[in-house]
């Protein structure tokens, strides 16, 4: 009953590295979304995108990048990892109707940059 | 910018017993959408209880239900009966200058003692 998949629990990977964090939902959700979680500062918006091919920034787009080639996927891509991106990457997908229902959230990423 | 306030970092509850967890927001829409969402240590973000501004009833799902101060911007959720399966990080959010962004709280997390 998997229905936003993010293709790794854990991740680690070395300063300098490019980084891609994918992201699978199978409910023909319109928007996807990027956040990041860290301890004490909840979860903050990196990127969403409303359709294929259409993104908007969010709160901490810098150093970051997605992509959106397919309705379904929506990767996250680190350019140059850093240390200071080491954190947890949530993903989530939402229908795109008159009301908002809530987000349907993968089990995360947590991404160690060594 | 729009913030979401989760006062309290921490809380404790006996299982059985009732637990009140609070949320304050700030926002200049009229309509707009309110959410708790539950973390537990599986990671797995699951939606608690959705509330819709413009209805003035609190909503209640099973044992959950909220105390929405619309004028007050509080938004305030009950657990009751406690379970030792209600241990998780809660998380308020709201929807973001009408659109269907999430801005979310840096949570509350909550352990249930047997």
């Amino acid at each position: 009953d998997v229905k936003v998949t993010q293709s790794s629990r854990y991740l680690v990977k070395r300063t300098g590295e490019k980084v891609f964090l994918e992201c699978v939902q199978d409910m023909d959700h319109e928007n996807m979304f990027w956040y990041r979680q860290d301890p004490g500062l909840g979860l903050r918006l990196i990127y969403f995108s409303y359709d294929v091919k259409m993104k908007e920034k969010g709160d901490i787009p810098e150093g970051y990048s997605v992509s959106r080639e397919k309705k379904e996927r929506f990767s996250l891509i680190l350019e140059s990892a850093s240390t200071n991106q080491t954190s947890m990457y949530l993903c989530a997908s939402s229908l795109r109707l008159g009301g908002n229902y809530g987000y349907t959230f993968g089990s995360g990423t947590r991404l160690t940059v060594v | 910018a729009q913030t979401v306030t989760q006062s309290q970092p921490e809380m404790s509850v006996q299982e059985a017993e009732t637990v009140t967890l609070s949320c304050t927001y700030d926002t200049s829409e009229s309509d707009y959408y309110l959410f708790w969402y539950k973390q537990p240590p599986s990671r797995q973000m699951i939606l608690v209880i959705r509330q819709e501004a413009y209805k003035q009833q609190n909503a209640t799902e099973n044992r959950f239900s909220v105390n929405f101060q619309k004028a007050a911007k509080s938004f305030s959720l009950k657990i009751s009966d406690s379970q030792l399966g209600d241990a998780a990080m809660y998380f308020c959010t709201q929807t973001q200058g009408g659109s269907e962004k999430l801005v979310f709280g840096k949570g509350t997390k909550l352990t249930v003692n047997p």
